[in-house]
């Protein structure tokens, strides 16, 4: 079946913009997370949801970021008054349970984002 | 201590060798870990997950976990060029999110 889908694939914006980043998990997967990754670096947690439950924001840096997700599928990272800091890709993953041992993450393509 | 630790490599092996990848984990992560390669400009891929200790093959791969000490291993045997490509590890946590290491970069050496 089709994999975890984000768009755009590449965002390049103004610093101060706002720019919204989409993701649509695997069909049936109840969790769905979203994680940062620098160039050369390791992904950093940001935000997790896991069903119909509060959504574990975290890993979230500042109050610019948020996250919903509509319906229990589709998610929408909106990152508001950008920084040249927040170049990075964005990823989203998803996983059929996202509780107990061995629930396996699946990785979607990624969004650049480049703030000028 | 970070929660989980790799060395950032490279680490250059010949082709046909066996490659050994290691991770380290403190005590806040501890559920199951998680082996992810990433090809440059790619999104990380599913290598192989394990959760007991000992040892889990899958084709020329084995992972080994062990609790006691805190660490947990990738093998790579008759490595290939292909094979050339940072590896993250990835320990679950409590809350069931995912703690990765900043990945070990592989290069096979044809």
């Amino acid at each position: 079946g089709a994999g975890v889908s984000q768009s755009p694939s590449n965002k390049v914006t103004e610093k101060g913009k706002d720019v919204e980043l989409r993701c649509d998990p695997i069909s049936g997967h109840t969790a769905l997370y979203w994680y940062r990754q620098s160039l050369g670096q390791g992904l950093e947690f940001l935000i997790y949801f896991q069903g119909n439950s509060a959504p574990d924001k975290s890993g979230l840096p500042s109050d610019r970021f948020s996250a919903e997700r509509t319906g229990g599928s589709v998610s929408t990272l909106t990152i508001q008054r950008t920084q040249q800091e927040d170049s990075a890709v964005y990823l989203c993953a998803s996983s059929f349970g996202g509780t107990g041992a061995g629930d396996t993450q699946y990785f979607g393509p990624g969004t650049r984002l480049t703030v000028l | 201590q970070k929660e989980v630790e790799q060395n950032s490599g490279p680490l250059s092996v010949p082709e046909g060798a066996i490659a050994s990848l290691n991770c380290t984990y403190s005590d806040r992560v501890s559920q199951s870990f998680f082996w992810y390669r990433q090809y440059s400009g790619k999104s990380p891929e599913l290598i192989m997950s394990i959760y007991s200790n000992g040892d889990k093959e899958d084709g020329r791969f084995t992972a080994q976990l062990n609790k006691a000490s805190q660490y947990v291993s990738l093998l790579i045997r008759d490595s290939q060029p292909s094979d050339s490509a940072t590896y993250l590890c990835a320990a679950m946590d409590s809350s069931y999110k995912l703690i990765f290491g900043s990945g070990t970069r592989l290069l096979v050496r044809p």
